[in-house]
């Protein structure tokens, strides 16, 4: 069964850090793109970020309200990618998902995991 | 960024409804465009991508269309397990942005 295991969640203080885990299991890891979204209490979704494939060279984008906090990486050697989240505000809050791309060649996420919650308070 | 509006925010309905969800992009997103049904508690679930292409295993009942700025989504005939809420998509310009979601409710 192809899934993703996001970890890493928990409380913390604002202005500390906390890095993600996404594993994957089911699939070859390294021919997809993995995408990462949350969903905060009382709101939708708001997308994060993405890295490729490997094969396409492993290259990031951010959303702009993260650019510059957070950071997304991948070790395919042990399938799992990372979410680095460094600054943390009390407003990044939420149930953070990792996903995959529905096909080799595609970002449109087609797997999600079902996330791990982040807690950012004094 | 690509402001995505839904409408409606609530949808009351019975089983065996026909129900259509719109959503409008502030600028054109060609058809990059993809639907995700949400249950409380599970991970959301792709439904419908390239705006009107179903993804594989989703019941023939789900439909998209649409391009450019305006997009539907269609459920024939609404199922229990459609209660839900949905959201869109789109994925053509960095951000990636989604619409404040469609809750399906039992009328």
């Amino acid at each position: 069964e192809m899934q993703l295991v996001e970890s890493g969640g928990g409380l913390v203080q604002p202005g500390r850090s906390l890095r993600l885990s996404c594993t994957s299991s089911g699939f070859t890891f390294s021919d997809y793109a993995v995408s990462w979204f949350r969903q905060s209490p009382g709101s939708g979704l708001e997308w994060l970020g993405f890295i490729t494939r490997t094969p396409s060279g492993g290259t990031t984008e951010y959303a702009a309200s993260v650019k510059g906090r957070f950071i997304i990486s991948r070790d395919d050697s042990n399938s799992v990618a990372y979410l680095q989240m460094n600054s943390l505000k009390t407003e990044d809050t939420g149930l953070y998902h990792c996903a995959r791309g529905r096909v080799e060649m595609a970002t449109v996420p087609g797997i999600w995991g079902q996330g791990t919650v982040v807690t950012v308070s004094s | 960024d690509i402001q995505l509006t839904q409408s409606p925010s609530t949808l009351s309905a019975s089983v065996g409804d026909r129900v259509t969800i719109t959503c409008r992009a502030s600028q054109t997103v060609v058809t990059w465009l993809a639907w995700y049904q949400r249950r409380p508690g599970q991970a959301p679930n792709l439904l419908i991508y390239k705006a009107s292409t179903l993804e594989s295993g989703v019941p023939s009942r789900f439909s998209g269309s649409g391009s450019g700025t305006e997009f539907t989504l269609t459920i024939s005939s609404l199922q229990p397990d459609d209660f839900a809420t949905y959201y869109c998509l789109q994925y053509y310009r960095y951000s990636w942005t989604f619409g404040h979601g469609t809750k399906v409710e039992v009328k």
